[in-house]
């Protein structure tokens, strides 16, 4: 079980380009959650999806972001016309349910915007 | 939801001591505790949880205690060894709710 994948590891996008972060949960779980770190703070929920719906995009910006999980392929987390601000670390995590028992995190992606 | 936090953002502990590190939360109805470590360039790995009908949970070389009256938890590391310098998040959860609320983060430090 190679866990939560999530690619790439490392992203740079110039001011107003669009940044797709990708993320495979584990085999045999169908809920997946962003979550997005700023340096030196905690982790902040983003969204939860499960296969081809979205449950709870309550801590997503309203504007340039999006996320997806389609029935086929992996989720992403799309940022469209990125700032400065959106450099982060975004994880995504999944479990088997709608809980946080099996949480289990990816090594997530770090978007650097200059 | 909840809001949880640590105490001190850094802590620094000799190699072989034992080290305890605080969280406070500010939701009475929170169930749920889980503490997490994150090395540098990973995501967090899960280390143990509490549910909020224990007071304390042990695991290998780490001990989770859970005092409800005051909303603070703490996670004790027994025999600090370098491979525990890493950042340490405290999480919580309500009832029914599939988020996580993280704390800031404290850094440990070994020293050799």
């Amino acid at each position: 079980n190679a866990g939560v994948m999530q690619n790439p590891r490392h992203l740079v996008r110039r001011r107003g380009q669009e940044a797709r972060l990708r993320c495979s949960p584990m085999k045999g779980h169908s809920h997946v959650y962003w979550y997005r770190q700023l340096p030196e703070e905690g982790l902040k929920f983003m969204v939860y999806l499960q296969k081809e719906n979205i449950i709870d995009e309550s801590g997503m910006p309203k504007e340039r972001f999006s996320a997806e999980f389609p029935k086929e392929g992996p989720s992403i987390l799309r940022i469209q016309q990125v700032v400065r601000g959106d450099s982060a670390a975004y994880f995504c995590a999944s479990s088997p349910s709608a809980e946080p028992y099996g949480y289990t995190f990816g090594s997530g992606t770090r978007l650097t915007v200059v | 939801g909840e809001n949880v936090g640590l105490h001190l953002p850094t802590l620094s502990v000799q190699e072989g001591d034992n080290s305890i590190i605080n969280c406070a939360y500010s939701n009475s109805a929170s169930d749920y505790f889980i503490w997490y470590k994150q090395e540098s360039g990973k995501g967090p790995q899960f280390i143990i949880d509490i549910r909020s009908n224990m007071d304390k949970r042990q695991g290998q070389r780490v001990t989770v205690l859970l005092n409800k009256t005051v909303k603070h938890l703490s996670l004790q590391i027994a025999a600090t060894q370098p491979g525990d310098s890493a950042v340490y998040f405290c999480a919580g959860t309500t009832p029914n709710d599939y988020k996580l609320s993280f704390g800031a983060g404290t850094t440990v430090t070994v020293r050799a």
